[in-house]
């Protein structure tokens, strides 16, 4: 089982559309929940943290349930910019050491 | 403030030569981390690197891969003998200290081998 899992994608939808993304994780050393974007395989970028009260950037809502150790994100009123590859990361952390779990990734194509 | 600078962004290699990837930190940033995206996959954790220290190596393979981070200049991921498998987008991330702390990623090396 992978350690952070997410939705198959791609997901295709219209300009205007609200989509919603959802991840699971496996290892209850996970400390730190985010998720980035990456463009075309560029370099990932930071989109957002996620909180358990749930936090709010503009278009963009985060969820985190730590009992579920489920994380979602939710794209309102999506744009053409927003077509991307969504990643879940996870961020393990122990005593002495501390990395990112990368999912798969979850593409989405916004049209016109 | 200049980012997480990589270089080369582009690398070639013929099997059996080696593939040396520099990562220069964002200023003030003492950890370094390593992570590979191999074609239509996720990202994967290498190494992890404080100054002169290896932390945690877990993600590297046994052979032919090794890092390092110098009190002076940028960390260095070296490839021995490198094979076709090798082939992928290499990219660096830098925090400041703290374990928990947001990683900010450098534009990657892609490197390719013949």
């Amino acid at each position: 089982r992978k350690e952070v899992e997410q939705d198959p994608g791609p997901f295709n939808v219209p300009e205007g559309a609200t989509v919603a993304f959802n991840c699971t994780y496996s290892n209850s050393a996970s400390q730190s929940f985010f998720w980035y974007r990456q463009d075309c395989r560029k370099e990932p970028k930071l989109l957002m943290s996620v909180y358990s009260s749930g936090n709010e950037d503009g278009r963009f809502t985060a969820q985190l349930n730590r009992a579920s150790q489920y994380i979602s994100l939710l794209i309102r009123d999506s744009k053409l910019s927003d077509s991307a590859t969504y990643l879940c990361v996870v961020n393990i952390v122990t005593s002495n050491t501390g990395k990112l779990i990368f999912g798969q990734g979850t593409t989405l194509q916004v049209k016109p | 403030n200049a980012g997480v600078m990589q270089n080369p962004r582009h690398l070639v290699r013929r099997r059996g030569q080696e593939a040396r990837l520099r990562c220069s930190p964002m200023k003030g940033h003492s950890h370094v981390y390593w992570y590979r995206q191999l074609p239509e996959e996720g990202l994967k954790f290498m190494v992890y690197l404080q100054k002169e220290n290896i932390i945690d190596e877990s993600g590297m393979p046994k052979e032919r891969f090794s890092a390092e981070f110098p009190k002076e200049g940028p960390s260095i991921l070296r490839i021995q003998q490198v094979v076709r498998g090798d082939s992928a987008a290499y990219f660096c991330a830098s925090s400041p200290g703290m374990l928990k702390e947001t990683q900010y990623f450098g534009p990657g090396t892609r490197l390719l081998v013949l």
